[in-house]
């Protein structure tokens, strides 16, 4: 099983900073099994990032994914105020299947 | 534009059977790009990939619950459904319903989601 640790676990930021969130895996994961998700109360999570670093249909080019082997980042540029929310790295691999990390909050300082 | 919808009991009695069904409309569940997935949330904690079916019947299943589940796909219905035996309170999660897309060059994603069902364990 191959398990990811997000960090921080509660980043407080404020509007037009920038965000560096970290997602570290126990072994390596190819880049093209790593991806990102966004997700609000009360919503569904909604996928940001793919393939390590593409952005999903819609999402603002603000977010960009980066890393490889077992040291992956989102980056978010300049905060806005939508942007505060719980955002999960996971990873897909074929004998073990799909985990998750355990989220990093992202909350208005 | 494809959607999907959980359906079922919300709540469960202790050592039965949680079983819910996904329905999706906008798209042929038969198309070969995508698994079929089921993933919980406990209350205010993060995301468990349960396990996924593809649309010719296979399955791959989280090793930690294997023993308890069973997902089944029905074509003909455009449903896929999630059944868990034995249930504890620990089992109480909202469970979603996701599209789980599988390409070659941009990977494997979860990419589309249904709004998620509480179910509650309790007697």
């Amino acid at each position: 099983e191959i398990v990811l640790t997000q960090s921080p676990g509660t980043l407080s930021l404020s509007p037009g900073e920038r965000a560096t969130l970290s997602c570290r895996a126990s072994q390596s994961v190819s880049s093209t099994y790593l991806a990102w998700y966004q997700q609000k109360p009360g919503q569904a999570p909604r996928l940001l990032i793919y393939d390590a670093s593409s952005r999903a249909t819609g999402i603002p080019d603000r977010f960009s994914g980066s890393g490889s082997g077992t040291d992956f980042t989102l980056t978010i540029s300049r905060l806005e105020p939508e942007d505060f929310a719980v955002y999960y790295c996971q990873q897909y691999g074929s004998s073990t299947g799909c985990s998750f990390g355990q989220g990093t909050k992202l909350e208005i300082k | 534009q494809v959607q999907l919808q959980e359906s079922g009991p919300g709540l469960v009695k202790p050592s039965q059977t949680l079983s819910l069904t996904c329905t999706v409309s906008g798209g042929s569940i038969s198309s070969g790009d995508y698994y079929w997935s089921w993933i919980r949330q406990p209350p205010g904690k993060g995301l468990e990939w349960i396990g996924y079916v593809y649309y010719s019947g296979s399955t791959h299943y989280n090793p930690s619950l294997k023993s308890r589940l069973m997902i089944l796909v029905d074509t003909s219905k455009n449903q896929f459904s999630l059944r868990l035996s034995s249930v504890t309170a620990a089992d109480t999660a909202v469970y979603y319903c996701a599209r789980l897309r599988s390409d070659l060059w941009s990977g494997v994603y979860f990419d589309n989601w249904g709004q998620g069902t509480l179910v509650t364990v309790s007697s």
